[in-house]
């Protein structure tokens, strides 16, 4: 069955730079499009980044645009989202799903605080 | 951006009786293939969202038959039949036509009366 497992979220200052992981299995990885979603504590869903799956073609929604950087490894069946500049804005739930117009499955989601 | 409109944003229901959430768009949501990339989710409480309905009204597997999606261009609805205790959770929907970004609805909360 289709798992996607994220990991590497926690507690950064202000300015601070995390680097989120995601595994996935049970679908062939290099045949899809993957994407970063988060959501806010308490708040709605906000699309992050999404990338192709050769890796020739990414985007990045305008709030986080210069600061995230999404990156995948085929030969590990794995997805990634460097950030950098962090903001207090940034601290969310960060979920990676599957797809990009219609994500079908989506993992269980890291927390991310930033605060000083 | 295409802002995503839902109402109501809490629906009180009681068990099996049917709900209605609203989902308007401020642009058209036909993308240039033809497909119109409206989707429907559910997220429960401590959960990540998991979808229901794509393309409209096209119901993913596991999905009953009790959810139903319809509408086009602009103004969509998710109709729950017979509402179950385990339908409970906030439902958004999303768009997935115009880039950037792909937004979603504020969500829906629905709890049982």
């Amino acid at each position: 069955q289709v798992q996607l497992v994220e990991s590497g979220g926690g507690l950064v200052k202000p300015g601070g730079s995390l680097r989120l992981s995601c595994a996935a299995s049970g679908f062939t990885f290099s045949d899809f499009y993957m994407s970063w979603i988060r959501q806010a504590p308490g708040k709605g869903l906000e699309w992050v980044s999404f990338i192709s799956s050769s890796s020739s073609y990414r985007n990045d929604a305008d709030s986080v645009k210069g600061r995230f950087t999404i990156s995948r490894d085929n030969a590990k069946n794995s997805l990634y989202l460097q950030m950098n500049s962090l903001r207090a804005e940034d601290t969310a739930v960060y979920y990676c799903a599957r797809g990009t117009r219609e994500p079908d499955y989506w993992g269980q989601g890291t927390l991310v605080t930033v605060s000083s | 951006d295409v802002v995503m409109t839902q109402s109501p944003l809490y629906l009180p229901v009681t068990l099996g009786q049917t709900a209605s959430i609203s989902c308007r768009s401020s642009q058209s949501l036909v993308y240039s293939d033809g497909n119109t990339y409206l989707n429907w989710f559910r997220q429960r409480p401590g959960q990540s969202p998991r979808r229901l309905i794509y393309k409209i009204s096209n119901r993913d597997s596991g999905v009953p038959d009790r959810f139903s999606g319809s509408g086009s261009g602009t103004d969509f609805t998710l109709k729950i039949s017979r509402v179950e205790a385990e339908d409970v959770g906030v439902y958004y929907c999303m768009q997935g036509t115009h880039w950037p970004p792909y937004t979603f609805g504020q969500g829906t909360k629905l709890e049982i009366k």
